[in-house]
């Protein structure tokens, strides 16, 4: 069965600090992986999308990368800001087309 | 660009009582699937549909039911609300069904049972 761990549970970090966020899977028979941000009460907003096939995908300040033989993932925030401030959720797509998520990393960015 | 549409946003139910959350998707993607989050668990999957006429179980089926008579719709039903149903609901959609591609969620549905 499908297990993925986020590390940290929550992170807190003075604004313009570089950080990375930790995604880890125990079954490497993945078809992608996607990274979400979760604004309080609201819904998921995807963010990158990493197929297995690839290594890495960047959208503006964000870079996710993807080592499939180790079943880990990172998402690396350049110089955040308070609007970075949310629940990041990394989420596996193996077999019979689940998605399986990790319980969350909530990301508090100190103006 | 409507996207992934759910309704009702919010909603109170007595034990016992049945509704039906509404999930709508406009991109016409053959796989759509529900979610429930809970706090410091994640989301988990209820029950998904990989077409029209075709729905399987996911990890916590359990007092839900769902149909899916059209690509568009997926509506999920609680048959006898109970208190640990209380959640907040997701509906996704995704098109292909290798799971090779980008899912999308709706708003969801915060649901309270009392």
């Amino acid at each position: 069965k499908q297990e993925v761990t986020q590390i940290p549970a929550a992170l807190s970090v003075p604004e313009g600090e570089n950080l990375v966020l930790n995604c880890s899977f125990t079954d490497s028979a993945i078809y992608n992986l996607q990274w979400f941000r979760q604004d309080p009460g609201k819904g998921l907003t995807s963010l990158l999308l990493i197929q297995s096939s690839q290594r890495e995908q960047t959208s503006g300040r964000l870079n996710a990368s993807l080592d499939k033989s180790s079943g880990r993932s990172t998402l690396y925030i350049a110089a955040s800001q308070p609007g970075d401030s949310a629940t990041y959720l990394c989420a596996v797509s193996s077999s019979g087309n689940k998605l399986v998520f990790g319980a969350g990393t909530i990301l508090r960015v100190k103006s | 660009n409507a996207g992934v549409t759910q309704t009702p946003k919010f909603q109170v139910l007595k034990t016992g009582q049945s509704m039906t959350l509404q999930c709508a998707q406009d991109m016409n993607h053959e796989y759509m699937s529900w979610y429930r989050q809970d706090p410091g668990m994640g989301l988990r999957l209820i029950h998904y549909s990989v077409g029209a006429g075709i729905t399987d179980q996911g990890e916590v089926p359990n007092g839900y039911n769902v149909s899916r008579s059209t690509t568009e719709d997926f509506p999920l039903r609680l048959l006898s609300a109970a208190p640990s149903q209380t959640s907040v609901y997701f509906c996704a959609s995704r098109s292909h069904n290798t799971g090779n591609t980008e899912a999308f969620f709706g708003q969801g549905t915060r649901l309270t049972v009392v």
